[in-house]
This record gives structure tokens, sequence and C-alpha cells, in this order.
């Protein structure tokens, strides 16, 4: 069964950083690229970032770049998502979500993690 | 303000069939046939309903169908059910630089 679980999420203050992780299981991790996709409160979702199977294509929305960095570590299953300099707006419901073989849409996702931007 | 257009609520009595539009432009929905479908119920993540305009993930009923015309795509379920009842978003690939852009969503419910 394919699982995907997030963690890291909290409330921190803006300006401040966090470190989400998505960890994965019953498929083979390194053949796959991940994205994270987020949810504001009431929202729809927002796609924020794309890492490919072997990091060589990552690539991050217009909202999060210069502030997000994506990364994974195929020995541990596990992708990253770095964040820095988060402001209100960033406050969201964090997933990740498997892509698919061709890359253009997401197959599994993970049950999220909560991110609180508020001083 | 969301990248792709859904109307913000649709509503249809049990067996009934209904449409939820996605319109978005000549850069995303216009240009790939990779327009997905999610549907998503109170606290749950979204689950995969149709991918590449009209193709369905292996468990997903067939009563969902998708289809798409110049910018506009469209996901229609037949004979609708009670489960139904949920928030559906359509998505697209969009190029290189904005990658994947999603609708505001779409509120169903079933009389």
């Amino acid at each position: 069964e394919v699982q995907l679980v997030e963690s890291g999420g909290g409330l921190v203050q803006p300006g401040g950083s966090l470190r989400l992780s998505c960890v994965a299981s019953g498929f083979t991790f390194s053949s796959y690229s991940i994205n994270w996709v987020r949810q504001a409160p009431g929202k729809g979702p927002e796609w924020v970032s794309y890492i490919t199977s072997s990091s060589g294509t990552i690539y991050h929305a217009d909202s999060v770049k210069g502030r997000f960095t994506t990364s994974r570590d195929n020995a541990k299953n596990s992708v990253y998502l770095q964040m820095n300099s988060l402001r209100a707006e960033d406050t969201a419901l964090y997933y990740c979500a498997r892509g698919s073989r061709g890359g253009y849409y997401f197959d599994y996702w993970g049950q999220g993690t909560l991110v609180t931007v508020s001083s | 303000q969301s990248a792709l257009t859904q109307p913000a609520s649709v509503s249809g009595s049990p067996g009934q069939s209904i449409t939820i539009s996605c319109t978005g432009t000549s850069s995303d929905v216009g240009s790939y046939d990779l327009v997905s479908w999610y549907q998503q119920h109170p606290d749950k993540a979204p689950k995969l309903m149709i991918y590449e305009v009209n193709k369905w993930p292996s468990g997903v009923s067939n009563r969902f169908s998708g289809s798409k015309s110049g910018n506009t795509a469209s996901l229609t379920i037949s004979g609708l059910q009670a489960e139904d009842e949920a928030d559906y978003y359509c998505c697209s690939y969009a190029g290189s630089r904005s990658f994947m852009v999603f609708g505001g969503g779409t509120k169903l419910t079933v009389l």
C-alpha cells in the first residue's frame, strides 16, 4: 500500500523557518517524482514544488521561490521542504503528493501537516 | 485567485448527471491534454479521479468521466450517489514555469 506521511508542521512567527518531511512507503521511492501541494483554510490546493526521482530537476511556485527549498534522500525514502522567511499567507495544510510516471498528475497524497504563521 | 476557473457549486439529485467545468487559458488547459480532477471530502486528502483529461485511475468508478474542448475541461458524474457529495478540483500542467495550476474548486451537493 502506497503511504506518504508528512511531519514538521507547527506554529511559527512571521519571518521564521520550518522544515517539513515526507516519508514514503509501499512503492519504489527512487523511481518517482514528489510534489508539495498546500491548501489554505477554505481554499483550493496550490502546487508548491516538484522534485524528480534523481533530484535532477526541481521547480518551485513563484509564490515561494527564493524562500522554500525542496530536497530528497532516496536512501531514507524521504522528501523535505525547507521553508524560510515565512509569511502569514504561507499558512496552510501542506501535502506531499506522488507524481505520476509522466509527472503531470498526483496519484497519491499524504494526510498533510499544518503550518500556521502567526505572531 | 486561482489560475483555473470553476463554478463555486453544483447540485443534483441521486441518479442524475452533473457536469463541472474548468476554464483555463491557451497556456495551460488549451495547450496540454494533462488535465486531472480530484475529489476531496471534508478533512480528507484529495483523491485522484481522472487524469490526462479522460483516463481513470484503478479503482475509480466509470460514473466519472472527463473531456476537454479548447481552454475548458469538464468532469461529468453520472448516476449521482450520496457519497459523491464533496469538493472537486481540476488541475492542469502549465509548462515548466508555472508547472501545475489548480482550479478554485466546486462543491457538489447531492440533494
